[in-house]
């Protein structure tokens, strides 16, 4: 069965740089969820888009912004980066946004040096 | 953490033995699940619990419901080197985001 798809796996970028994190949903799922997962921390919520249109919103820094398109794959975009946006960002996405099963990707392994 | 404290955070054992995560949040819920990540890797979804239940079984995985004292706990029965990883509850916030608890880091001796 077809999953969660995050790309790239695995990125390296410098401080003020800018990055950007794709996500491709499971198939007719029309929710997708964000979710940043420090070194040794559990993962915390950052954004979600439900039907394309955000749904809620997390400890999202206003240098990051995300969107979701027609297609329902959704993108982060994280501006002027940090030592500290070194994290692995996860993607799930969901059918509807009542918080039943969600499906997690692989993660993006970000580092900033 | 947004929402809670994992106990233990650390756990050893050996294989065969049985394993046993509680998770504690703090809101009022719909429903909590228990997630599994191999280091590094991504989330896995082991099992999900309705507030109105109290328990659930899903093969060799007990998981129990307190909403009096909201808390949940995660047995793994006849552990296997291959449960080694980092176990976490997750409560749903409004909208459908997850709340992730700490986490618990359980390792399998073989």
């Amino acid at each position: 069965a077809a999953g969660v798809i995050q790309s790239p796996r695995h990125l390296i970028k410098e401080k003020r740089e800018t990055a950007t994190l794709k996500c491709y949903p499971i198939p007719r799922h029309d929710t997708v969820y964000w979710y940043q997962q420090g070194p040794g921390q559990d993962p915390q919520f950052l954004i979600s888009f439900y039907e394309k249109m955000q749904s809620d919103k997390g400890s999202i820094p206003d240098r990051f912004s995300a969107q979701q398109f027609s297609d329902y794959h959704s993108e982060l975009n994280m501006s002027s980066l940090e030592l500290g946006d070194s994290a692995l960002y996860f993607c799930a996405s969901s059918l509807g946004n009542s918080a039943y099963e969600q499906y997690f990707g692989p993660g993006t392994r970000l580092t900033v040096t | 953490s947004q929402q809670g404290e994992e106990d233990p955070q650390a756990l050893s054992i050996q294989e065969g033995e049985n394993a046993t995560m509680n998770c504690s949040y703090k809101t009022s819920i719909n429903n909590l699940q228990w997630y599994r990540q191999n280091s590094g890797r991504g989330l896995v979804h082991l099992i999900l619990i309705r507030s109105n239940e109290r328990e659930k079984h899903s093969g060799r995985l007990r998981v129990t419901l307190d909403t009096s004292k909201k808390s949940s706990s995660l047995l793994i029965t006849a552990s296997r080197a291959a449960d080694t990883a980092s176990y976490f509850c997750a409560t749903d916030g409004n909208t459908g985001k997850l709340i992730f608890g700490q986490g618990t880091t359980l390792q399998v001796k073989p």
